[in-house]
């Protein structure tokens, strides 16, 4: 079975541009969740669909969005880029999103923002 | 953001020794969660927890939910070279909404 794959793996964009990134979670997993990783912030939580729905936000501005499509297949959109933007961007896809739903992350996409 | 404190920052081992790392945090958590991450890669799931005191092994790796919901031990018995790489843990807050909130990692450095 395939793992979560994430494309672009590798970008740069300059301030004030907008990015999408994209994420498509093993068959058959509906729930897919974004984190932002950091050297000083560590992992933190962006949001998580499910059923092209956003079930759970985490605490980041109103330029960070997403959504989810009909095959679960989800993307990331950052408008208005900053240079603190820059990170490591994961995506995670589980079965149902539920507590006991093992996560499986993607290899991430590398932002950099000049 | 939220971020669990882990210990110790980084550590450098001899290959054999035994690991202990540990994750605290003020809040309570009914999961508590340990990945590793490689270079390049995302973060893997090593071993899940579900109950307080519940102490739960995966091959060397052996791992225990706090008794009072608020820290989690890993440990890594006769270390290996291709053990290396940043650990996190991980607390899944289910108050409303799930969230899992991460630790700020581990990096082990094993020395052959």
């Amino acid at each position: 079975k395939a793992g979560v794959t994430q494309t672009p793996r590798y970008l740069i964009k300059t301030r004030g541009q907008q990015v999408t990134l994209s994420c498509s979670p093993i068959s058959g997993h509906r729930s897919v969740s974004w984190y932002q990783q950091t050297p000083g912030q560590g992992l933190q939580f962006l949001f998580e669909y499910f059923s092209e729905t956003q079930r759970n936000k985490g605490n980041f501005p109103g330029r960070f969005s997403g959504r989810q499509f009909s095959n679960s297949r989800s993307e990331m959109n950052v408008s208005t880029l900053e240079l603190g933007d820059s990170a490591l961007y994961l995506c995670a896809s589980s079965v149902l999103g539920h507590p006991t739903d093992t996560q499986y992350f993607g290899p991430g996409t590398r932002l950099t923002v000049l | 953001g939220q971020q669990l404190n882990q210990s110790p920052q980084s550590m450098f081992i001899q290959e054999g020794e035994d690991v202990s790392m540990n994750c605290t945090s003020s809040s309570i958590f009914n999961t508590w969660l340990w990945y590793k991450q490689d270079p390049g890669e995302g973060p893997v799931l090593l071993i899940a927890l579900y109950k307080a005191g519940e102490l739960t092994s995966n091959g060397r790796l052996t791992a225990q939910f706090g008794i009072t919901r608020k820290d989690s031990f890993l440990n890594i018995s006769a270390s290996i070279p291709s053990d290396v790489g940043i650990y996190f843990c991980a607390g899944l807050a289910t108050s409303g909404t799930y969230k899992y909130i991460f630790g700020t990692g581990t990096r082990l450095k094993v020395l052959a």
